[in-house]
């Protein structure tokens, strides 16, 4: 069982808030990403990392930015919600080499009114 | 640019019956093929994860194969049951990139 963990699962907000949807692992993984999924449709890359102090965008662009302070943590923030941003968001996790599994966890939805 | 397909979209099937959910790539140069499982509202878990130098992987009643050669992977699930029930989602991976399918939409009536 992935030991990859997410909070909140399910969060609403107003807009303009900001919001960090938060990700932590305990497995030790270097690489560490972020999807986004609406709902039925395909998983897009939005950040990933490789390790600490190393973050990069993904395919899709997104207003959303993200940090990598420590190998179990990979935060993902948004300075101001916007209805747009109402989605769910999966993070996962995996080791350097990429022969291996990729692990994930539960998701968050955020609904931004 | 990869570009991964799943079909059907969706699929019903009857208790009992065995089934195959199909997934092809654009580009061969992958270095493994993984399928999931999702629930509604849930991540994904990982079912089986098929290396590029092999042709396939079993794990209970799920058999995937890669022929990597023609850019195919396919889930083979035995006896279905009510609990299979979700959707499956295949992606691939080239070198630091994972591309995923849309999924298959599983539905299994007792």
């Amino acid at each position: 069982e992935a030991d990859i963990y997410q909070t909140p699962r399910y969060l609403v907000i107003g807009t303009g808030k900001k919001i960090t949807l938060e990700c932590s692992q305990t497995m030790g993984h270097d690489k560490m990403y972020w999807y986004q999924q609406d709902p039925g449709m395909e998983l897009h890359l939005i950040h990933y990392s490789y390790g600490v102090n190393s973050t990069e965008k993904g395919d899709l662009s997104s207003e959303s930015t993200v940090s990598r302070i420590r190998t179990e943590h990979f935060p993902l923030t948004l300075e101001s919600a916007r209805p747009s941003h109402t989605s769910q968001y999966l993070c996962a996790s995996s080791e350097t080499d990429s022969g291996n599994t990729i692990y994930f966890g539960e998701g968050s939805w955020l609904t931004v009114v | 640019k990869q570009e991964v397909t799943q079909i059907p979209a969706a699929l019903s099937v009857p208790e009992g019956e065995n089934l195959v959910l199909n997934c092809s790539f654009t580009d061969s140069a992958i270095y493994n093929l993984q399928w999931f499982r999702q629930d509604p509202g849930k991540g994904l878990t990982s079912l089986l994860l098929i290396q590029s130098s092999q042709r396939e992987q079993t794990s209970g009643r799920l058999n995937a194969s890669l022929d990597k050669s023609s850019g195919r992977s396919t889930l083979y699930i035995a006896a279905s049951q009510p609990g299979d029930s979700a959707t499956y989602l295949c992606a691939v991976r080239t070198d630091n990139d994972m591309r995923f399918g849309a999924g298959t939409r599983l539905t299994v009536k007792p």
